[in-house]
This record gives C-alpha cells, structure tokens and sequence, in this order.
C-alpha cells in the first residue's frame, strides 16, 4: 500500500535560520498533500497544503513545495522561531482518507 | 470559531472495559473522521463519516471497534473488551466536506491497563 516517510527523523536549527523538512511518498495517484504541526500532548495543527495540480504554496512564513517527478515533498520554514519546535508530518490523500509518514521533529537553538 | 473538541481528554480503563470516545466537529463541517495515534507514529486512519453514515471503516482493527454520528454532528468511538494493545491517542478531525483540508481535536489519551 501507499506510505508516506520523512527522510530525517529529527532537524535541529538555530533561531532565525530557515528550515527544511523532506518528504517522500510512493502513491503517485496522490493529488493531495498536507502539512500539519503537533506539539507535545496536542493534536496536529493545519499549517498548509498543496493539490497535485500546483507545485509550490506559499503561507505566512511557510512554504511547500511538490515535485511530483520524484515524489516529494518539502515544508520550508522562514525565521525559524522557538514555538516552531515540534514535530512536523506531511500526509497525502487521494480520496478523503489521510495517510501519515512517522513525522520529523524539530528543536530550534536559541 | 470554536475547532473540534473531544472529551474525555484522557481516559484510564481496565482490560475488559467498555469505554465510550466524544467528538464535537467544527460547526458545519459534514465530513468527520478518527484516527489513532501510537507513541512516535503518524495517526492511522479509522474510520470516516459522511453526515450521519459511515462512508468508510476498512481501518476499524476489528469488531471491538464502532462509531456512530446519529445526527451528522458528535460522534462516538465505541470499544468493547478493552485490551491493552488499544493504548493510543484517539483523534478526531472534520472537514467542510470530503476531500477539503482536516482539523484535529486534541484527542484522547486512552490507557488500558
């Protein structure tokens, strides 16, 4: 079946530094992808997505961007702030139906 | 606005138990679906409601599992004879419709001991 990973369980970036997070995935019927930001004992916030017919978004203070070439995917954080620390996971749909990867968790350095 | 709740936040049952999980969806939104989340894992996909019907339950582990929305709004996570392997965060989230972007609850920490 389709799966969905992160190619680095955890990034460590310094404060005002922009960050990167990876993603691949194998279903290439995928036309839908998400981002989302869980905190520790929350559950996963929204931040952006992206449909299949698009190959960059852009947010405040994120971006995504999709090469569907190679299957991946990517969230890029400008000025990265403390209260961006969490662990971030993309996800990706063809239906209504969401499939996780295992999430990357990221520290920001003060 | 208000988001998607889910109550009781945290849950502590015994093996064997019943228990009964809440979701309250975003106001308007038809689309409600669960998901369950193990330590250090993605949410997995349980089950998803299309107004009152449950349009999609191929991720219920197996029968001990159900969920109603009898009215196209709450719902309820059923589990019967708890087992200690159902320890997990239980997730809800809602859309406007089906398809459009999914907001989560905080969910509900369930322990079987």
């Amino acid at each position: 079946g389709e799966s969905v990973g992160l190619h680095l369980p955890t990034l460590s970036v310094q404060e005002g530094d922009n960050s990167i997070i990876n993603c691949a995935y194998s279903n290439s019927a995928s036309d839908y992808f998400i981002w989302y930001k869980q905190e520790s004992g929350k559950g996963p916030q929204f931040i952006i997505d992206i449909r299949s017919n698009m190959d960059k978004r852009q947010g405040q203070r994120v971006t995504v961007l999709l090469n569907k070439t190679v299957k991946h995917l990517s969230l890029q954080i400008a000025a990265t702030q403390p209260g961006d620390s969490a662990v971030y996971f993309c996800a990706e749909s063809n239906d209504y139906k969401l499939s996780f990867g295992a999430g990357t968790t990221v520290t920001v350095r003060a | 606005g208000a988001g998607v709740s889910q109550t009781p936040s945290n849950k502590v049952t015994e093996k064997g138990k019943y228990v009964e999980l809440r979701c309250d969806p975003i106001s308007g939104h038809t689309a409600l679906y669960w998901y369950r989340q193990s330590l250090g894992q993605g949410p997995e996909f349980l089950i998803y409601f299309q107004g009152t019907g449950a349009a999609d339950d191929s991720g219920l582990p197996n029968d001990r599992f159900f969920a109603v929305r009898p009215e196209g709004s709450v719902s309820t996570l059923k589990i019967q004879r708890t087992e200690r392997g159902d320890s997990a965060v239980y997730l809800c989230a809602s859309s406007l419709v089906a398809g459009a972007p999914q907001y989560f609850g905080p969910g509900t920490r369930l322990l079987v001991l």
